[in-house]
């Protein structure tokens, strides 16, 4: 079992959806970060957080500590928002970085 | 774009040859991390340098060793390469040591091992 699971692995939505990406994790963690990955490889962090809940624009992230669960949400869902988001976990004894296989998004117009 | 860039963008090599992977971080991140993703997987920790210095290592055998340099940037070499070598090498700059501090990524270099 990895560390780190997401769901779903694949998501397709229609433009304007409101979209929910969860993430769990099985170890003692500092900090949960969001990254975003378009084809062609590059990485684009979008949230770390520890609690609570972050909103950048239309994303917005949470966090339960206690359940070891976080989401990832994104309202008005665009096109562009097509990506592979990541979940990784910064393991509390090591600071490593653990990462989920990521969940393949396509907003249709 | 997060600052961090990286060199060559794509490379191809065979086989027991070695190979050297460049990463340029943000000015005044003095750490860098090198992640191996494999395709349709998610990344995996190589090691982390922090101030010049090995600061962690993940589950890779020591062929593959990097270095960091003052003028923060920093290199990631593989010797004796094997197929599985090939996936994308993606390098993070941050400004604390560890993981707690938002990561910048660069664009990453595509290995191919034939």
């Amino acid at each position: 079992k990895n560390e780190v699971e997401q769901s779903p692995q694949n998501l397709t939505a229609q433009e304007g959806e409101f979209i929910t990406i969860n993430c769990s994790y099985s170890v003692g963690i500092s900090a949960l970060h969001w990254l975003q990955q378009h084809p062609g490889g590059g990485i684009v962090s979008l949230f770390m957080l520890s609690s609570g809940k972050k909103k950048h624009g239309r994303l917005i992230a949470t966090i339960n500590i206690q359940e070891k669960h976080s989401s990832l949400h994104i309202t008005a869902s665009h096109p562009r928002d097509s990506a592979v988001y990541i979940c990784a976990v910064s393991l509390r004894n090591t600071d490593k970085l653990i990462f989920g296989t990521g969940t393949r998004l396509q907003v249709f117009p | 774009e997060t600052g961090v860039t990286q060199s060559p963008t794509h490379l191809i090599k065979t086989r027991g040859q070695q190979v050297t992977l460049r990463c340029s971080s943000q000015s005044g991140h003095n750490t860098v991390s090198w992640y191996q993703q494999a395709l349709g997987q998610g990344p995996q920790f190589i090691f982390q340098y922090y101030r010049e210095e090995e600061n962690g290592r993940g589950n890779f055998p020591p062929r593959f060793s990097g270095l960091q340099f003052p003028n923060y940037s920093s290199e990631l070499n593989v010797n004796a390469l094997e197929l599985d070598d090939s996936a994308l090498y993606l390098c993070a700059s941050s400004s604390t040591s560890g993981s707690r501090d938002t990561q910048y990524f660069g664009p990453g270099t595509r290995l191919t091992v034939l």
